[in-house]
């Protein structure tokens, strides 16, 4: 298995749509994880933290399955502004070893009128 | 204002030439990584530093070179030995476990 993989997309809605996204992830030890958010030519920008079995703010909500080591993201009531490249990447052990940072490619996600 | 701040936005080199890309936190972080993502596509780990003085290549470092000599600076020469340089270069920093923050990135073109 590939350290991280995401589905590219791209993933087209409707605006008032709801869409997810999954995230599969190979380190079995790695006890944080998260959701960025990346526009067009721009660096990434965190969207969601993980570090328990799930996070909500507002619209999003992250999930993390340990078991079968995946972590979603669902977005509800998509807006035409979420329109953006969705990365995940789990990170390091907690207070302890951080390691390398390997992201996922991302997955395009496109709200239309 | 605490950030991550790397200079120049854009670069231009030469066929032949090494250039360095600066990256500059002041947010305390311990490690420190560089990425560089070709158009539509995702980020590929080209080296990271846990600590001053240590760093361990990523997945494409071939063609590159880093120094960690304080905690604040992670600089990224790009050799002439990178067939391919042309991309978008991001720095980011995290302390163990947490996010990371980037910085707004460097275009090189080699003209």
């Amino acid at each position: 298995r590939k350290e991280v993989e995401q589905d590219p997309g791209p993933f087209n809605v409707p605006e008032g749509a709801t869409v997810a996204f999954n995230c599969t992830y190979s380190n079995s030890a790695s006890q944080s994880f998260f959701w960025y958010r990346q526009d067009c030519r721009k660096e990434p920008k965190l969207l969601m933290s993980v570090y328990s079995s799930g996070n909500e703010d507002g619209r999003f909500t992250a999930q993390l399955n340990r078991a079968s080591q995946y972590i979603s993201l669902l977005i509800r009531d998509s807006k035409l502004s979420d329109s953006a490249t969705y990365l995940c990447v789990p990170g390091g052990t907690y207070g302890g070893s951080q390691g390398n940072l390997i992201f996922g490619k991302g997955t395009k996600l496109s709200v239309k009128p | 204002d605490g950030g991550i701040t790397q200079s120049p936005k854009y670069l231009f080199r030469k066929e032949g030439q090494n250039v360095t890309l600066s990256c500059e936190q002041n947010l305390n972080h311990d490690a420190m990584y560089w990425y560089r993502q070709d158009p539509g596509q995702g980020l590929r780990l080209i080296y990271y530093s846990q600590i001053v003085n240590d760093f361990q290549k990523g997945d494409i470092a071939e063609g590159y070179s880093v120094s960690r000599e304080k905690k604040e600076s992670f600089p990224l020469t790009v050799t002439s030995a990178q067939k391919n340089p042309t991309a978008f270069y991001l720095c980011a920093s995290s302390i163990a476990g947490g996010e990371a923050f980037f910085g707004q990135g460097t275009r090189l073109t080699v003209v």
